[in-house]
């Protein structure tokens, strides 16, 4: 267990309202990720953080912003919902800097954009 | 370009029967490998991964995977399957830094 929340772990919302979603991290890692899970894509980065302020896109990065103020939080923002956001979102920590990283998941929240 | 694939969406086995689940890559070298498990409802969580070294890799509940140079695979085994095992399993690639590249998933369903 690597010490990783997410809140909130359900959201509804209506298409076009700003949605944030928040990611901590209780052992000061300093690389964090975020990801979205949709059938048959498994799961696709989004935005990932390598340190306080430090942050970089992902394979899907549109529409999505990401903040990182301190170590343990990493915030998902979602400009504009829209229904194409529909999704499950994971936030991974990385315990080991460097390529051959090993990266811990935490439970998810699932996000449904009417 | 460099991809990571599941050639099977979903595969069934009888409880007690082996189980063996591919994945495939697309890179001009050895990428650093992973197999995960999703059960349902669930984060991911790391079974066995692979940098370098013995080809064949342990991982947790049972599970092995092969790393196939020649072949570009990376196949998870589990000789007797459980009921438990019932989940949805993700093959993820390191192509780049800091950058996991996910296959799209192979369900299971394990039946009595």
């Amino acid at each position: 267990d690597a010490g990783i929340t997410q809140s909130p772990r359900h959201k509804v919302t209506e298409t076009g309202t700003p949605v944030t979603l928040r990611c901590h991290q209780t052992e000061n890692h300093r690389y964090m990720y975020w990801y979205r899970q949709d059938p048959g894509h498994g799961l696709r980065l989004i935005h990932y953080s390598y340190g306080v302020k430090d942050t970089d896109k992902g394979e899907v990065s549109d529409g999505y912003s990401v903040s990182r103020s301190k170590t343990e939080d990493f915030l998902l923002t979602l400009e504009s919902a829209t229904s194409s956001q529909t999704s499950v979102y994971f936030c991974a920590i990385s315990v080991a800097g460097g390529i051959q990283e090993t990266q811990y998941f935490g439970p998810g929240t699932r996000l449904l954009v009417l | 370009a460099q991809s990571v694939t599941q050639p099977d969406i979903h595969i069934t086995v009888s409880e007690g029967a082996s189980l063996e689940l591919r994945c495939n890559y697309s890179y001009g070298a050895t990428p650093y490998l992973f197999w995960y498990v999703q059960s349902p409802g669930q984060g991911l969580q790391l079974l066995l991964k692979y940098f370098s070294g013995d080809t064949l890799v342990q991982g947790i509940k049972g599970f092995e995977a092969e790393f196939k140079r020649s072949q570009s695979s990376f196949n998870l085994r589990k000789p007797s399957v459980h009921w438990s095992d019932a989940a949805e399993y993700f093959c993820a690639v390191v192509f780049n830094d800091y950058k996991l590249s996910f296959g799209a998933g192979t369900t299971v369903t394990v039946r009595a």
